[in-house]
């Protein structure tokens, strides 16, 4: 029920492309879904968050697509640069916002 | 630009050594976590903290952990006799408030020999 499920594992996307990265949970309890970007020996920083009230957030070139039907959410990224390489996990919380679970993160590499 | 800041940057200790790793959360920032992260896996939630409790811990959360808020800024989270298993990514994390955009540190790496 607290799981939040990411795919692809590793994404590799040339210059200019589009990255997608989807995740998909169970508990309809949820009800913020962050994303966050990671690069290697750092902590995780907030790249972008959707409330479920609404099915699309974009944010420069990053945009949240959200399905609540479906369970699912997915992370956009327009006109990929070889600065985005870093590792993203998508979250979830609910209302209490105690607890962010994970998904399994997305290793994605922008080649030049 | 406030920033949650960890030290040590990475500990290597011994099975069976008692760990202590510390955070300073950002200053007007109520709620106070720490999640884990073991090499090249997800991110866990060990705990949250608030109002000078814990007030949600997981399964990972056992008798040899403890979290503590010794005065007005540091917030510590206490291994007391580590595992090999306990070798991680530690990163703790605040929130003003429980809605709120979380901050992550830059982490305490823990190697358990």
């Amino acid at each position: 029920q607290q799981q939040v499920k990411q795919s692809p594992q590793s994404l590799i996307v040339q210059k200019g492309g589009i990255s997608i990265i989807n995740c998909a949970y169970e508990n309809t309890a949820f009800d913020y879904f962050p994303w966050y970007q990671q690069f290697p020996g750092k902590g995780p920083a907030l790249l972008i968050a959707i409330r479920p009230d609404v099915s699309e957030k974009k944010e420069g070139r990053f945009t949240i697509s959200f399905n609540k039907s479906a369970k699912q959410f997915s992370l956009h990224i327009m006109d990929s640069q070889p600065g985005d390489s870093a590792t993203y996990f998508c979250a979830a919380t609910d209302i209490s916002g105690s607890r962010l679970t994970f998904g399994e993160g997305t290793q994605l590499t922008v080649n030049p | 630009e406030p920033e949650v800041t960890q030290t040590p940057s990475h500990q290597v200790t011994q099975m069976g050594q008692e760990v202590i790793l510390r955070c300073v959360p950002i200053s007007n920032h109520l709620y106070f976590y720490w999640y884990r992260q073991i090499l090249g896996q997800k991110v866990e939630f060990l705990v949250s903290f608030y109002n000078n409790e814990i007030s949600e811990k997981s399964e990972i959360f056992d008798d040899q952990f403890s979290v503590e808020r010794p005065d007005g800024s540091n917030f510590t989270l206490k291994i007391r006799s580590t595992k090999l298993e306990d070798s991680a990514m530690y990163f703790c994390a605040s929130r003003w408030i429980n809605t709120g955009e979380l901050f992550f540190g830059e982490g305490s790496r823990l190697t358990v020999l």
